[in-house]
């Protein structure tokens, strides 16, 4: 049980244009919702969580108008990089929890390797 | 400001011995801690988890012990597998939130 998905696993987009990553959580529900990236060697930096229905809340320094975040549901939350750049090019990773207790275990998605050319 | 550190790269451990990783925090509101481990290409997967009330929590090859007043945990994995070649996360959430903050990991390779 417990299993995350993400999609797609890797990209490749042209600077300028917007991409669209999905995270679902496919055998429980999750109330909350996060989104990470990981650069090459380094720790994986909380971007923004997200719980069903509001608006996601962002980490100081992650601009909340290029890294748009949508949870419409309790399986469901998009990450859409908008006119990316060659500097966003890294592994985005969701995770999903399905509780607010401190104690609930966070799993995680697979990644998506975003390369911008 | 790296609030969790991981101040070992890599690590190489031969089969069966123990494998010991390291972990410092900075943050003292940090109030639960747990460990991830990662293969390439993957997101993290959940190993084990330690309340800043215990001082020790075991699960089977994996033990994870905490120092409040160091400020430092440790993760013992014994006795080692080829399987553990993998990188190990150390986390921490406070103050009853679940926001995680990760340290940079751990690369251990498990040698026959």
């Amino acid at each position: 049980g417990a299993v995350v998905s993400q999609h797609p696993s890797w990209v490749i987009c042209k600077s300028g244009t917007s991409v669209k990553i999905e995270c679902r959580s496919l055998d429980f529900q999750a109330t909350t919702m996060f989104w990470y990236r990981q650069f090459p060697k380094q720790s994986l930096m909380l971007m923004a969580t997200s719980n069903e229905g509001s608006k996601a809340t962002y980490e100081q320094g992650v601009e909340k108008d290029k890294f748009l975040i949508n949870h419409a549901s309790l399986t469901l939350s998009t990450l859409t990089v908008t006119s990316a750049h060659p500097e966003d090019s890294s592994f985005y990773i969701c995770s999903a929890s399905p509780g607010l207790d401190p104690t609930d275990t966070q799993y995680f998605g697979p990644g998506t390797r975003l390369t911008v050319l | 400001d790296q609030q969790v550190k991981q101040n070992s790269p890599s690590l190489s451990v031969q089969e069966g011995r123990i494998s010991i990783l390291n972990c410092d925090y900075t943050n003292s509101m940090f109030d639960y801690f747990l460990w991830y481990k990662k293969y390439p290409a993957e997101g993290p997967t959940f190993l084990i988890s330690i309340s800043s009330i215990k001082d020790k929590n075991e699960d089977g090859r994996f033990t994870v012990f905490l120092n409040k007043s160091a400020k430092h945990l440790s993760l013992h994995i014994v006795p080692s597998q080829p399987g553990d070649s993998a990188v190990y996360f150390c986390a921490a959430k406070a103050g009853g939130g679940n926001k995680l903050t990760f340290g940079t990991g751990t690369q251990l390779k498990v040698e026959l």
